[in-house]
């Protein structure tokens, strides 16, 4: 069964570090992939996806990640961080046709 | 609607009894999901709806739970005999297509405190 790994559970930054958030899957077929954001006191929503093309997309608020295919990998990542940013991040996984499948989430606080 | 909706928000429930959560998903949106997001955890598969298709039933804990779909409109997320485990954030979800490549969008979630 597909699985996805979220290796960072709470992540500690101060205003203007780089971030880096690590997501690996566990499935060798065509997938896509997500990067869900779920925002104090709001419901998830969509940061940024990857269904094919440019390995590297690019979201909203200056977040893009990397499809890494030999890596199983779809890492987040954002140059410079804000107070604002402080949030839940959920990497999911599906298969062309089937369901979405989450992985347990990294916490991230950003300090001012 | 312009989101998908869910109720209620909130709910507080004595331990053995039943409970019902319901969904309202996007106009249009074929695919329909409910997940459980239990304190400082993921989220975890409940079921998935797609069409007309037999409903992706592997991710439910146990028979106590149980979900329909009628059409593409209306879900509802049934616990019986509800157990303190229960206790979690429903969260429910819909997309346009069948493939997973369409991004899923989110309801607010029902809490669910069971005492």
């Amino acid at each position: 069964a597909q699985s996805v790994s979220q290796h960072n559970h709470h992540v500690i930054l101060s205003e203007a570090a780089s971030l880096e958030l690590g997501c690996n899957y566990s499935y060798g077929g065509t997938v896509n992939l997500f990067w869900y954001v779920q925002y104090p006191g709001q419901h998830l929503q969509l940061l940024l996806k990857y269904f094919s093309g440019d390995p590297l997309v690019k979201g909203i608020k200056g977040f893009e990640a990397e499809f890494i295919k030999s890596k199983f990998s779809f890492n987040l990542r954002k140059p410079s961080v804000q107070w604002s940013d402080t949030a839940e991040y959920f990497c999911a996984v599906s298969l062309l046709t089937d369901k979405l499948i989450f992985g347990t989430g990294t916490r991230l606080q950003v300090f001012p | 609607g312009a989101g998908v909706s869910q109720s209620p928000s909130n709910k507080v429930t004595e331990k053995g009894k039943d409970v019902e959560l319901r969904c309202d998903p996007i106009s249009g949106h074929t695919a329909l999901y409910w997940y459980r997001q239990r304190l400082g955890q993921g989220l975890e598969f409940l079921i998935y709806f797609q069409g007309n298709s037999a409903p992706d039933k592997s991710g439910l804990p146990s028979d106590r739970f149980s979900a329909e779909r009628t059409g593409e409109s209306v879900s509802t997320l049934t616990i019986q005999r509800t157990q303190q485990e229960d206790s979690a954030v429903y969260l429910c979800a819909s997309s346009l297509e069948a493939s997973g490549g369409t991004e899923a969008f989110f309801g607010q979630g029902t809490r669910l405190t069971v005492v």
